[in-house]
């Protein structure tokens, strides 16, 4: 099926560098999303994205987070000054569409912060 | 049930058991994904119900919706080893809002 890809896999860094996490969404899909999932909880939502915007972004996604799609080439998110409570896998989804529309997950990028 | 406090469930079965699990949700949806999660690997959608279905079948997937009482289920019939993987719910609250997942469902089959 559609894969998404996620680059890196791991990363590990001091607390308040930045990090920019990277997603390869599959090729046709206009909606982009991250999610967080820390170990043993569930997986939450953080922001979508389409058109080049930000459609809706949760509580999760403090100020220090951003997102962006520059000219079709990777979706990323940045985390800027990154801080203890940052260390989790985030996970980078895509979708055709919205409301039923299946949402693509990639394999995750572990983040640690020391 | 996935929503709520609660840790997430575990089961164990062995192969050729059946196993059910049960989600229930906070808020309308008009949409129930089942997403599973291997170890090391991101969730992968395995059915979808829509709030006009009440039951979708999917090989030996069956998945069902209820949305008077906010409950969803999965079951898996004749259970086999590489079914061992966590089960999640999760549901659309608003289109642009991505998905609420829950806890999840740790499935472990036994040979």
């Amino acid at each position: 099926g559609p894969k998404v890809l996620q680059i890196p896999s791991h990363q590990i860094i001091d607390m308040g560098q930045m990090v920019t996490l990277n997603c390869d969404p599959v090729s046709n899909h206009l909606y982009f999303y991250w999610y967080k999932q820390i170990l043993g909880q569930q997986m939450e939502f953080l922001v979508n994205f389409y058109n080049g915007k930000v459609m809706e972004k949760s509580k999760l996604f403090k100020d220090q987070f951003s997102v962006e799609r520059p000219d079709g080439s990777y979706f990323t998110l940045k985390i800027q000054p990154t801080a203890l409570e940052d260390s989790a896998v985030y996970f980078c989804a895509s979708s055709l569409g919205l409301g039923g529309h299946t949402q693509y997950f990639g394999p995750g990028t572990r983040l640690l912060v020391l | 049930s996935q929503w709520g406090e609660e840790n997430l469930q575990a089961l164990s079965i062995q192969e050729g058991e059946d196993v059910t699990m049960n989600c229930s949700y906070k808020t309308y949806t008009t949409v129930v994904h089942w997403y599973r999660q291997d170890s090391g690997r991101g969730p992968a959608l395995i059915i979808l119900i829509r709030s006009n279905e009440r039951e979708k079948r999917s090989g030996r997937l069956r998945a069902t919706l209820d949305t008077s009482s906010q409950s969803s289920s999965l079951s898996i019939t004749a259970a086999q080893c590489e079914d061992t993987a966590v089960y999640f719910c999760a549901t659309e609250f608003n289109y642009a809002q991505g998905l609420t997942f829950g806890l999840g469902t740790r499935v472990s089959v036994f040979p």
